[in-house]
């Protein structure tokens, strides 16, 4: 099992660019979140889905972020037009469906917005 | 509004120490609780609780329910210099909504 994989490993980008994150979940799992992880907030839940739908989206910040699955073993979390202000690290995560089963993250994807 | 709350927020000790972290919440529609443990990278699972008073167990470190009081504690005895991190607490929701403490960062001084 690779576990939860994330692309890119770190990101630095310019104010104004559109960046792309990436997440593989763990084969099996049909559950997918995406956090965003920073010293004052904590991990933030921004969107998940079940079932490649989202389902909750409200953590969202703005329209300027976006996510897609459009398959069991893909999502991609897109910032456009990207801030200093989203400077954080971007966490996947993946669960199976069922009670009694954890939250399975990646390693993150550090974002800096200069 | 749903909320966890991680007490103390970081936390010096020598090695060979025990040290005790607590997580208390105020949610609706409870399911679970659980703790990571976050060194550089990603959170890895240690704890899953959804009993009052059933204590789950793994070497060092033990965590423990209490769903009345609506607070979780962790262990760690004998602490080692490895074991320091970032330890995070997350209560599940129904409807698959997880969410988390800010942490308390433990550092373990050899």
């Amino acid at each position: 099992d690779a576990g939860v994989i994330q692309s890119p490993r770190h990101e630095v980008t310019e104010m104004g660019q559109e960046v792309t994150l990436r997440c593989k979940p763990i084969s099996g799992h049909n559950s997918l979140f995406w956090y965003r992880q920073t010293m004052m907030r904590g991990l933030e839940l921004l969107i998940y889905f079940n079932n490649n739908v989202p389902i909750d989206d409200s953590g969202m910040p703005e329209d300027r972020f976006s996510a897609k699955m459009p398959n069991a073993s893909f999502s991609t979390l897109k910032i456009q037009p990207s801030e200093p202000r989203d400077s954080a690290v971007y966490f996947c995560a993946s669960r199976p469906t069922g009670h009694n089963s954890p939250l399975h993250f990646g390693n993150g994807t550090r974002l800096t917005v200069t | 509004e749903d909320k966890v709350v991680q007490s103390p927020l970081s936390l010096v000790v020598h090695e060979g120490d025990t040290v005790t972290l607590n997580c208390s919440y105020e949610v609706t529609n409870f399911r679970s609780l659980l703790w990571y443990k976050q060194e550089k990278k990603a959170p890895t699972f240690l704890f899953m609780l959804t009993s009052s008073g059933i204590e789950k167990k793994s070497g060092r470190l033990s965590s423990i329910l209490d769903k009345k009081e609506l607070f979780s504690i962790l262990n760690i005895t004998a602490t080692q210099t490895g074991d320091s991190a970032i330890y995070l607490c997350a209560v599940e929701l129904t409807g698959n909504q997880f969410y988390f403490g800010t942490g308390t960062s433990l550092t373990v001084i050899p």
